[in-house]
């Protein structure tokens, strides 16, 4: 089955350290999203890449960064810069047609800071 | 003030009722409209999709886009409990825009069906 995959589930750090979130899709898709949810804040986007080697920041891209060295992979990592990371993190990725194509996300990773 | 404002809820209705969630717009070139639903420890997944002004019905769910008003809607005829989540809406604007290639999310409201 085509899909989004993020690992782990659930992922639990202490305060200061790195840490990086997980994002495979084999959906052949070229686009691929970051979004962190807090609660009554919906989806805020992080980073983005449209295509391989490429990405660009979103809203709240400070603490964190990426990579995207296989169409196939975009792995989010998150800094100890980042001053509030206690978050739900959503991969997502689309087919290239700009904003007429729908975003298809993953099921998240739960991230608590301590 | 937010680009896009979503009554964040919670809204508890019983089954079979109509329900109605909303969220207004202050960017005018926005022209594609989404509605996610978004189950517990869930991904959102995509419900329905509209492109500019206009009506789409799919099923029990119909999605309104008015843009002079820059509101959406989308209404859930004859809820049932397994229609209980988390409904975003979404929307971004045309190739070339600032917008472009990027959604803009709601906060999203908290649906609850009983039986």
């Amino acid at each position: 089955d085509g899909g989004i995959t993020q690992s782990p589930k659930y992922l639990f750090r202490k305060e200061g350290q790195n840490v990086t979130l997980s994002c495979e899709q084999n959906l052949n898709h070229d686009a691929m999203y970051w979004y962190r949810q807090d609660p009554g804040q919906g989806l805020r986007l992080i980073y983005y890449s449209q295509i391989v080697n490429d990405f660009q920041k979103g809203d709240i891209a400070e603490g964190y960064s990426v990579s995207r060295e296989k169409k196939e992979s975009f792995p989010l990592t998150v800094t100890s810069a980042q001053k509030n990371p206690t978050a739900f993190y959503l991969c997502a990725s689309k087919t290239p047609g700009g904003s007429s194509s729908p975003l298809h996300f993953g099921n998240g990773t739960r991230l608590t800071v301590t | 003030q937010k680009e896009v404002e979503q009554d964040p809820g919670p809204l508890s209705v019983p089954e079979g009722a109509i329900v109605s969630l909303n969220c207004t717009y202050s960017n005018s070139a926005f022209q594609y409209f989404m509605w996610y639903r978004q189950y517990s420890r869930k991904g959102p997944e995509l419900l329905m999709y509209t492109y500019s002004s206009g009506n789409k019905e799919d099923g029990r769910f119909t999605a309104q886009v008015d843009k002079s008003s820059k509101y959406i809607s989308l209404f859930i005829r004859d809820s049932q409990p397994s229609d209980s989540a988390t409904y975003l809406c979404a929307m971004s604007g045309p190739p070339g825009g600032t917008s472009y290639g990027k959604l803009t999310f709601g906060q999203g409201t908290i649906l609850t069906v009983h039986p």
